[in-house]
Parts: structure tokens; sequence; C-alpha cells
């Protein structure tokens, strides 16, 4: 079974600043997508960005960026130019795309707060 | 649209009570979820539909059972409330495409405190 760890439960960085969340994960799949998602205070799940493992091209979404590394299992989530909107919960999730269920499987969370 | 749609937002019940959450959306999604999220857990997976008429359990199923008659709507129904289940329930829904997924759509949750 696939297993995703976020080994920072809480981060907090001053605003503009640039800030990095950790994600790593265990699979024997080759094919598969990472996703990272945002959870405000409001508590709505948001898709931030989303990488395809059979390419070597990190994904970039705006001031969100992915460090994908295949053979660490390693997917970090950066964001420049931290705004105060960026505070929330970030998930990392994972998910192999077999043939029926497209399941995701995620991460515990970092709690993220940007102070002003 | 309105994407997905979870009714209620906040529900306390005693154990041993029923119910059911409600969740459907409008976009035309073939897989339909539902999650529970626990602090320090994340988020996982309880039940799971890849079309009307086909449902299969996720990886915490127990006290816990859905249907998918309709495209649209994918109840999760709680047979009988125990404290454990006190979580934030959450419905997604995602287009089965070719080629890749590209996210599910959550809907805005249920709170749900047994008691």
């Amino acid at each position: 079974a696939q297993t995703v760890t976020q080994s920072q439960p809480e981060m907090s960085v001053q605003e503009a600043e640039t800030v990095t969340l950790s994600c790593t994960y265990d699979t024997s799949e080759n094919n598969y997508y990472l996703f990272w998602y945002k959870q405000p205070p409001s508590r709505q799940m948001i898709l931030v960005i989303r990488q395809e493992a059979y390419k070597q091209q990190n994904a970039t979404e705006n001031r969100f960026s992915v460090n994908f590394q295949k053979a660490a299992k390693s997917f970090s989530l950066k964001i420049s130019d931290s705004q105060l909107g960026d505070t929330a919960m970030y998930f990392c999730a994972f998910m192999k795309p077999d043939s029926g269920a497209q399941k995701l499987v995620f991460g515990q969370g970092t709690r993220l707060t940007i102070n002003p | 649209n309105a994407g997905v749609t979870q009714t209620p937002k906040f529900q306390v019940l005693k154990t041993g009570q029923s119910m059911t959450l409600q969740c459907a959306q409008d976009m035309n999604h073939e897989y339909m979820s539902w999650y529970r999220q626990d602090p320090g857990m994340g988020l996982r997976l309880i039940h799971y539909s890849v079309g009307a008429g086909i449902t299969d359990q996720g990886e915490v199923p127990n006290g816990y059972n859905v249907s998918r008659s309709t495209t649209e709507d994918f109840p999760l129904r709680l047979l009988s409330a125990a404290p454990s289940q006190t979580s934030v329930y959450f419905c997604a829904s995602s287009l089965r495409r070719t080629g890749g997924n590209y996210g599910y759509t959550f809907g805005s949750g249920t709170r749900l405190t047994v008691v």
C-alpha cells in the first residue's frame, strides 16, 4: 500500500518570504500522480498543483512550484513571495491511476502560518 | 455550477443514532468518494464509486454504507453512530479522463460530533 509522509506538522514564515513544505511517499509503482491541496480556515480543500510521475519537468502554478525527485520519492512544495492568504493546512496526496478507483492517499498535513 | 454540495455542514448525534450525509455534484463526474479528516491523520478514504450502481470500500469503511443510484448523488449513511466517528467528512468528485486525473473537487465538508 502507498503511504505519504509530511514530516513538518507546523511551519511559520514572514510575509514575502519563500517557504518549502516537504513530502515523501512510498510506492512500487512507476506511473502515478502527486498533488498538493490547500485547506484554509474555511475548511474547503483547494487543489494547488499537480505532477505526473512520468514527466521530468517540475510543475509550476504562479507562485507555487514543486521539486519532484522520483528516485528519492520526494515531492516538496515551494511557495514564493508568500502572502497572508497562503495561511492554511497543506496536504500532499498520491494517486495510482489503476483501472478503477483513482483513490487519493493523503499525508498528515502541514499547518503553514504566514506572519505579517 | 454549484460543484460539490454537502449537507448538512454541522451535525451532532447521540451514540446509536443513524443519519445520512448528503453529497451531490452537478459536473457529471463519474468518480465520487467520501473521506474523513481527523487531526494528525490527514484524510482517509471511506467509500468510493466509479459510476452509478458501482461502489467499493476504502481504507476505513466500517460503520458506513453508501449507494450510488444516480451519477449526481452519493450519500453516506452512518448506521449506528459511535464517538469514534466524530470527524469532518468530505465528499469529492472527479471526471474520468483518459491520460490522467486532474484532481478531485471537494465539497465544503460536514463536521459531525457524536456524543
